[in-house]
């Protein structure tokens, strides 16, 4: 079974723009979790989405949204960049069923993204 | 809120024994998961503790106390490869996410 796969692996961008990074999860997993993770702050949780609705959100500004398709890759948005969203992005993926408890997550090797 | 401890670094010796703590704070606990992540790698899963007492698998091993809120991994015969970052992670009850606390740096010296 292929992993949890995660493009771009690596991106540059300026303050002020956008980016948007994707994440395509284990075969007929439905949940799909972001994390941002930085240098001593451990992994911060973003957002997930599980059948293309957004379950649960974490405590991040406006400017991070995030949407599911119907075949469950995701996408994540960061609008107007600051130099502090430099990190590296983490996606996790799981079967996400309502009696499923969410204790094994499989995750990408992330997107690095570097803001200048 | 959630809230979870662990030492920022740990260095030990080849072949010796180590122990990462974790404490945590929360509401609807459910259990204790544990998550290793190598220098420019993805974090994976090692092991998850619902009850109390002492889950081993291999060299790993991983120990909860809920009424103390309290859990910890245990690596033996540690080896160079073992040198990665460690992470404890809530788990609560329902679909709510996971909560990782900030990890620990294990280094391995020889």
């Amino acid at each position: 079974k292929a992993g949890v796969t995660q493009t771009p692996r690596y991106l540059i961008k300026t303050r002020g723009q956008q980016v948007t990074l994707s994440c395509s999860p284990i075969s007929g997993h439905r949940s799909v979790s972001w994390y941002q993770q930085t240098p001593g702050q451990g992994l911060q949780f973003l957002f997930e989405y599980f059948s293309e609705t957004q379950r649960n959100k974490g405590n991040f500004p406006g400017r991070f949204s995030g949407r599911q398709f119907s075949n469950s890759r995701s996408e994540m948005n960061v609008s107007t960049l600051e130099l502090g969203d430099s990190a590296l992005y983490l996606c996790a993926s799981r079967g996400g069923g309502p009696r499923e408890v969410a204790y094994e997550q499989y995750f990408g090797p992330g997107t690095r993204l570097t803001v200048t | 809120g959630q809230s979870l401890e662990q030492p920022s670094e740990v260095t030990a010796v080849e072949g010796a024994i180590v122990q990462i703590n974790c404490t945590y704070q929360t509401s609807g606990f459910y259990g204790l998961s544990w998550y290793q992540q190598h220098d420019g790698g993805a974090p994976t899963f090692l092991s998850y503790n619902a009850l109390d007492g002492l889950e081993e698998t291999g060299r790993f091993s991983s120990f909860l106390s809920r009424s103390d809120s309290y859990g910890y991994l245990l690596l033996q015969e540690l080896q160079m490869k073992d040198s990665a970052s460690y992470f404890c992670a809530v788990v609560s009850s329902g679909n709510t996410p996971l909560v990782f606390g900030k990890g620990t740096r294990l280094s391995v010296i020889a």
